[in-house]
């Protein structure tokens, strides 16, 4: 069956402009998650959907991203005036009984 | 707050051998769950084990393996018979708020060498 996949694969933007960020889940999965990774580092929470509903918005480094969700589906994670901080690669898992399976990441690097 | 420490930034093993990584974490839940994942060059996220704390058991998966010390906190990945492509970066991760964001430790890197 078909895994998670996000879109684009890879995005380069200059700084101040906005980018959107795709991510598709696993069929039925009603949990979705978006995490950042760094250069070298491990995995930074974002945000977690259930269903379209966003109850845990902690991670979000600065009112610069959002996040949504529609029709308990795909989801677009939004940054607004984009930093050279915010490159990274961008992972999105949708989850099920406690397991989360990852997308491939669009990696942004801003410029 | 849960934590998850990875002491090792980078392991090496040559083919056929034993290798063990380290994970150690902190959490003041009585249940959560403990997971290793692979993450190659392709940055694609592969889950290799799960531990449920409730259980006593060592999870084990074809050549992967844990340890699980629940009262020292710790959580190991043993990997048998190394191959080629295992080298990859190893992460340790947590969840105790059932359903909600996993906590990864900074990762290991594995070198597997012929």
């Amino acid at each position: 069956g078909a895994g998670v996949s996000q879109s684009p694969s890879n995005k380069v933007t200059e700084k101040g402009k906005d980018v959107e960020l795709r991510c598709d889940p696993i069929s039925g999965h009603t949990a979705l998650y978006w995490y950042r990774q760094s250069l070298g580092q491990g995995l930074e929470f974002l945000i977690y959907f259930q269903g379209n509903s966003a109850p845990d918005k902690s991670g979000l480094p600065s009112d610069r991203f959002s996040a949504e969700r529609t029709g308990g589906s795909v989801s677009t994670l939004t940054i607004q005036r984009t930093q050279q901080e915010d490159s990274a690669v961008y992972l999105c898992a949708s989850g099920v009984d406690n397991e989360q399976f990852f997308g491939p990441g669009t990696r942004l690097t801003v410029l | 707050a849960q934590t998850v420490t990875q002491s090792q930034p980078e392991m090496s093993v040559q083919e056929a051998e034993t290798v063990t990584l380290s994970c150690t974490y902190d959490t003041s839940e009585s249940d959560y769950y403990l997971f290793w994942y692979k993450q190659p060059p392709s940055r694609q996220m592969i889950l290799v084990i799960r531990q449920e704390a409730y259980k006593q058991q060592n999870a084990t998966e074809n050549r992967f393996s844990v340890n699980f010390q629940k009262a020292a906190k710790s959580f190991s990945l043993k990997i048998s018979d190394s191959q080629l492509g295992d080298a990859a970066m190893y992460f340790c991760a947590l969840d105790s708020n059932s359903g909600y964001a996993l906590n990864f430790g900074k990762g290991t890197s594995l070198l597997v060498t012929p």
